[in-house]
């Protein structure tokens, strides 16, 4: 079955720090899809990024990066230079192609909390 | 464009109750799935709908059913609750729900039971 696990359940930084937020994943299919979204205090879910399994390929979009490794089955991301609107609780995401339609397991989520 | 909206913001029920959560997708989009959130379980998947059909459902029990109609709005209903029932309740809409398609979550339902 289908697994994602965020280890820091809360990360504090100072405006300005990078930080990085890990994410670990289990599933048995060979293609699957994983996303960031971010939770505000409004409480909608916010999409950020998302990559498929057959792309390791590192990216960078503006103060947003990650780090796709399938040799590790790790997601992480990284926020540069942080900022207090980027307090949030963020939450690393697995969708399998196996399942018809979309179908997403959630890891427990990072509350990051930025301070000015 | 507006976004996904969910009614009402805030619920408050007795045990043995039931309740009905409504969704209205983004316009277009023809998939709609539905998360509960706590604190103790965290997100979980509670069902998706598509064209009126329901694709995929999560572990829950029977209790917890929905429906989509014609216009793609959705409705979740839970019946008997239980205190455990108490949650956010959060909907999703994306337009054909395929595997990769991000998806657009409303404000969600937050449900008390007491």
């Amino acid at each position: 079955a289908q697994k994602v696990t965020q280890a820091q359940t809360e990360i504090s930084v100072v405006e300005k720090e990078d930080v990085t937020l890990d994410c670990v994943y289990e599933t048995r299919d060979t293609t699957y899809y994983l996303f960031w979204y971010k939770q505000p205090p409004s409480g909608e879910l916010v999409f950020l990024i998302r990559r498929n399994s057959f792309d390791e390929q590192n990216e960078i979009s503006g103060r947003y990066s990650w780090n796709f490794q399938k040799s590790t089955s790790s997601f992480n991301f990284t926020i540069t230079a942080s900022q207090v609107v980027d307090s949030a609780v963020y939450f690393c995401a697995l969708s399998e192609a196996a399942n018809a339609g979309n179908m997403l397991t959630f890891g427990g989520g990072t509350r990051l909390m930025v301070k000015p | 464009k507006a976004g996904v909206t969910q009614t009402p913001r805030y619920l408050i029920k007795t045990r043995g109750q039931q309740v009905t959560l409504s969704c209205s997708p983004i316009s277009g989009h023809r998939s709609v799935s539905w998360y509960q959130q706590t604190p103790g379980q965290g997100l979980q998947f509670l069902f998706e709908y598509f064209s009126e059909t329901q694709r995929n459902k999560g572990n829950f029990p029977g209790r917890f059913s929905g429906r989509q109609f014609s216009n793609s709005r959705s409705e979740m209903n839970v019946s008997t609750l239980e205190l455990g029932d108490s949650a956010l309740y959060l909907c999703a809409s994306s337009v054909t729900g395929s595997t990769n398609e991000k998806l657009f979550f409303g404000s969600g339902t937050q449900l008390s039971v007491l």
